[in-house]
């Protein structure tokens, strides 16, 4: 099964709200990753944080780390009708080869003008 | 400009017929990997490689080759498609396995008849 996954796995909002997704996971990690893929093409990657940190930002991105729970969250401020796409997150686990890598189901996010 | 590279982009092809899908990097990444991506199902790691001549198996690496003969080649080989190796794949790189971020190639979209 998944290290990771997502919630919700779909997401509708209005341009100008915030949008929040969550990733859950099961074993300790090393780090954790977010990653945004438009329809049908590749990754791009947004945000990583380590498992030392609990938040990072990044422009309107902003991730929270809660090692305790084994939970992450991705909150978009002010959306726009451009962050219409599915969120991944992946994580690189502690104790796995270090080449493996885990990612989740995904979130699709719609941003409605 | 910095890329991963794959071919073909699309492909259609009968059970049986060997084929193998190319990706390769430009920015001197030791490590690569390969993922499929199915409706409901996420990204999973088929096979990756730390290094030239270094590989191991990810998640889902069963009817799949790889080889890594040289740093920024890494195919992936079907050499007997069936019809549930259809999917979206996808080829990574980064410069380091484990908290390094991945560069996503634009997928190839395999249908096996």
């Amino acid at each position: 099964s998944q290290q990771g996954e997502e919630d919700p796995q779909a997401l509708s909002i209005q341009e100008g709200e915030n949008a929040t997704m969550n990733c859950s996971y099961k074993t300790s990690i090393n780090n954790l990753q977010w990653y945004r893929q438009n329809s049908g093409r590749g990754l791009v990657h947004l945000i990583l944080i380590r498992s030392n940190e609990r938040e990072k930002h990044s422009g309107r991105l902003r991730v929270t780390l809660d090692t305790s729970k084994k939970s992450s969250s991705l909150l978009i401020t002010a959306s726009r009708a451009a962050d219409t796409a599915s969120y991944f997150c992946a994580t690189d686990a502690v104790n796995t080869n270090a080449g493996k890598s885990t990612f989740g189901d995904g979130t699709t996010l719609t941003v409605k003008p | 400009e910095a890329q991963v590279t794959q071919n073909p982009r699309y492909l259609i092809t009968v059970t049986g017929k060997k084929l193998t899908v190319t990706c390769s990097q430009n920015m001197n990444h030791e490590y690569m990997s390969w993922y499929r991506q199915d409706p409901g199902l996420g990204l999973r790691q088929i096979y990756y490689s730390m290094n030239v001549e270094v590989t191991d198996k990810g998640d889902v690496p069963e009817g799949y080759k790889v080889s890594r003969k040289e740093k920024r080649n890494f195919p992936l080989i079907l050499e007997s498609p069936s019809p549930n190796q259809t999917s979206l794949y996808f080829c990574a790189s980064s410069f380091l396995a484990g908290a390094n971020v991945l560069t996503f190639g634009a997928g190839s979209r395999l249908t096996v008849l």
